[in-house]
């Protein structure tokens, strides 16, 4: 059974950072593009970042591009997701997503809120 | 960039009816078109891929169609665990992959 478990949400301070991790079993992860989705309270879904799992190409969204990377541990079958320079606007619940161009599972989700 | 339009925005209807939603893209995106149905508080669930395509484990109440352009997700005969919003998800490109979403509530 596919499993996905995101950590590491809180809050944070606007500038600040965080890092959020996705714990995953059931697939061999290493083969797999996986991805960060976030939803702003009360909006719609918006992707944030991908890792290729092929080749290990990096995507991003513009609005995270130059603040947030995205980092993979094939060993310990986890994503990561360092997020610097923290804006208000960041706030949401951050979900990771095994990616097959369509994203065929997803983590539970971890809230962030970025508020002085 | 490939703009994603979904509609309605919101629609209401009664347990038994037929139900349409529509994403039109801003350019061709062939049969790359996911569909998902997110319930409040609860992370997305993958109903249909590949434009047509029906994801184990999802009834047969779901379906979709389309290529190109226009896209529709169709259930059957609604039921009412079918509430909640419905999303399209273009991944020609990574650039706003996601329509704006289709809250559908039960009369």
């Amino acid at each position: 059974e596919v499993q996905l478990l995101e950590s590491g949400g809180g809050l944070g301070l606007p500038g600040g950072s965080l890092r959020l991790s996705c714990a995953s079993s059931g697939f061999t992860f290493s083969t797999y593009t996986m991805a960060w989705v976030r939803q702003a309270p009360g909006k719609g879904l918006e992707w944030v970042s991908s890792f290729s799992g092929r080749d290990g190409t990096t995507y991003y969204a513009d609005s995270v591009k130059g603040r947030f990377i995205i980092s993979r541990d094939n060993s310990k079958n986890t994503l990561h997701l360092q997020m610097n320079r923290l804006r208000v606007e960041d706030t949401a619940v951050y979900y990771c997503a095994r990616e097959t161009g369509h994203f065929d599972y997803w983590g539970q989700g971890t809230l962030v809120t970025v508020s002085s | 960039d490939v703009q994603m339009t979904q509609s309605p925005s919101t629609l209401s209807a009664s347990v038994g009816d037929r139900v349409t939603i529509t994403c039109r893209a801003s350019e061709t995106i062939s049969s790359w078109l996911a569909w998902y149905q997110q319930k409040p508080g609860k992370a997305p669930k993958l109903l249909i891929y590949e434009a047509s395509i029906l994801q184990s484990g999802v009834p047969s109440r779901f379906s979709g169609s389309g290529s190109g352009t226009e896209f529709t997700l169709t259930i059957t005969s609604l039921q009412p665990d079918d509430f909640g919003t419905y999303y399209c998800q273009q991944h020609k490109s990574y650039v706003m992959p996601f329509g704006q979403g289709t809250k559908v509530e039960i009369k």
